[in-house]
């Protein structure tokens, strides 16, 4: 079985702070990782995702997340926030399988305020 | 570009009432899912369905059961609506494979009276 912990439900963060959004998970298998953002009145979509390879991942807008197997932790990170990041932050674990249709396990959510 | 729709944006319903969400995709994805989302829970797995005519319960599939006659329109039903029932659902399908990206409909919020 697997299973994610996002430790903070809310986190306010002044404009052009930084700001770190906590994922650890928990698995007994080698895992793929992601990071899903809902904006407002929107479905998920994904940010950036961890397969194999480098343990840094970066998206489009800024953002990077770690890979550390040996803390079992994805923190997301970004150096500068934009008003434009208010959003709710999933992060996802998948245990890598044979199967291929293998189902995600969500975190509950974190909460990014960004403060004018 | 990438659609999942989703037939409602709002619903209510009263306590009994059979439901029905639909959820259509027009990427030629294999698999679909359905989601509930619930404050301070995160997202649920109720239902996914790997292709056509096939389906797997999820975390939470007391209360729901689910459709997938076409590939691209996955239905979640609610046989008798309960209050505990309230809450946003999402669609999501994608191209099979743990790996790859699902992509999510905007949602419906579901309103049992």
């Amino acid at each position: 079985a697997q299973s994610v912990t996002q430790l903070d439900s809310q986190v306010p963060v002044f404009e052009e702070a930084p700001v770190e959004l906590r994922c650890n998970y928990s698995s007994s298998v080698s895992v793929y990782l992601f990071w899903y953002v809902q904006y407002p009145n929107q479905g998920l979509q994904l940010l950036l995702k961890y397969l194999s390879g480098s343990t840094l991942v970066e998206s489009i807008n800024g953002f990077e997340a770690e890979f550390n197997k040996s803390q079992t932790s994805f923190h997301l990170r970004k150096p500068s926030v934009h008003i434009s990041d208010t959003a709710e932050y999933f992060c996802a674990v998948t245990s890598i399988s044979n199967f291929g249709n293998e189902k995600l396990t969500f975190g509950t959510g974190t909460r990014l305020t960004i403060i004018p | 570009d990438v659609k999942v729709t989703q037939s409602s944006r709002y619903l209510v319903k009263r306590t009994g009432e059979k439901v029905f969400l639909e959820c259509v995709q027009d990427m030629d994805h294999e698999n679909m899912f359905w989601y509930r989302q619930d404050p301070g829970l995160g997202l649920r797995l109720i239902y996914f369905s790997y292709d056509v005519k096939m389906k797997e319960k999820g975390d939470i599939p007391e209360g729901y059961s689910v459709s997938r006659e076409k590939k691209e329109r996955f239905s979640l039903i609610l046989e008798s609506a309960s209050t505990n029932q309230t809450s946003m659902y999402l669609c999501a399908s994608r191209v099979s494979g743990i790996y790859n990206e699902q992509f999510f409909g905007p949602g419906t919020r579901l309103t049992v009276l």
